[in-house]
């Protein structure tokens, strides 16, 4: 069965900080995608970013960051000079490609608070 | 940029009444789906959709729930008899084809049952 662990449940850090979000799973699939959405306090998910279970390369963009790491099945996700617009929650999230239905299973989400 | 819409954005509704959630996924899009999201908790599956059936479906996609495709850009959510558990932000999804994994999700549809 597949799984998403996000064991951080809320991190604070003052503005310009660095800060890396945890990401774990569980699947039994060789062939699967792996997510991460942002949620701000306006409740829409906006998506970040997309990586296929073959391609282990990280990933920058802008600020943001991504280590996937199949070994540790891990899939954090740092934000660099974190801004107070990035307070939101984020959810890391799984979909197989042997699924039918293909459903993405999300993680409990962290929150993440920047203070100016 | 074509988006998936959902109508209403905020729906509040009585306990025992049936609510229709309705969302236009994105048009050349095969797969559609449900999530829902407990306020404070993480986004649930709740249903897949393509070529007018149901393909998968959670334990919290009781007989309570339906979906239909009544036309060919809506994709709706019924709940029959609304209980107060079920006040949630609903989710509806869509996504292309077997190859392209990325589903696209509409703003959400806030269910409130008093």
């Amino acid at each position: 069965a597949q799984k998403v662990t996000q064991a951080q449940t809320e991190i604070s850090v003052v503005e310009k900080e660095d800060v890396t979000l945890d990401c774990v799973y569980e699947t039994r699939d060789t062939t699967y995608y792996l997510f991460w959405y942002k949620q701000p306090p306006s409740g829409e998910l906006v998506f970040l970013i997309r990586r296929n279970s073959f391609d282990e390369q990280n990933e920058i963009s802008g600020r943001y960051s991504w280590n996937f790491q199949k070994s540790t099945s891990s899939f954090n996700f740092t934000i660099t000079a974190s801004q107070v617009v990035d307070s939101a929650v984020y959810f890391c999230a799984l979909s197989e490609v042997g699924t039918g239905g293909f459903k993405t299973i999300f993680g409990a989400g962290t929150r993440l608070f920047v203070k100016a | 940029e074509p988006e998936v819409t959902q109508t209403p954005s905020h729906q509040v509704t009585q306990m025992g009444q049936e609510v229709i959630l309705r969302c236009v996924p994105i048009s050349n899009h095969l797969y559609f789906y449900w999530y829902r999201q407990i306020l404070g908790q993480k986004v649930e599956f709740l249903v897949s959709f393509y070529n007018n059936e149901i393909s998968e479906k959670s334990e919290i996609f009781d007989d309570q729930f339906s979906v239909e495709r009544p036309d060919g850009s809506n994709f709706t959510l019924k709940i029959r008899s609304t209980k107060l558990e079920d006040s949630a932000m609903y989710f509806c999804a869509s996504r292309r084809d077997r190859n392209n994994n990325e589903q696209f999700f509409g703003p959400g549809t806030r269910l409130t049952v008093l």
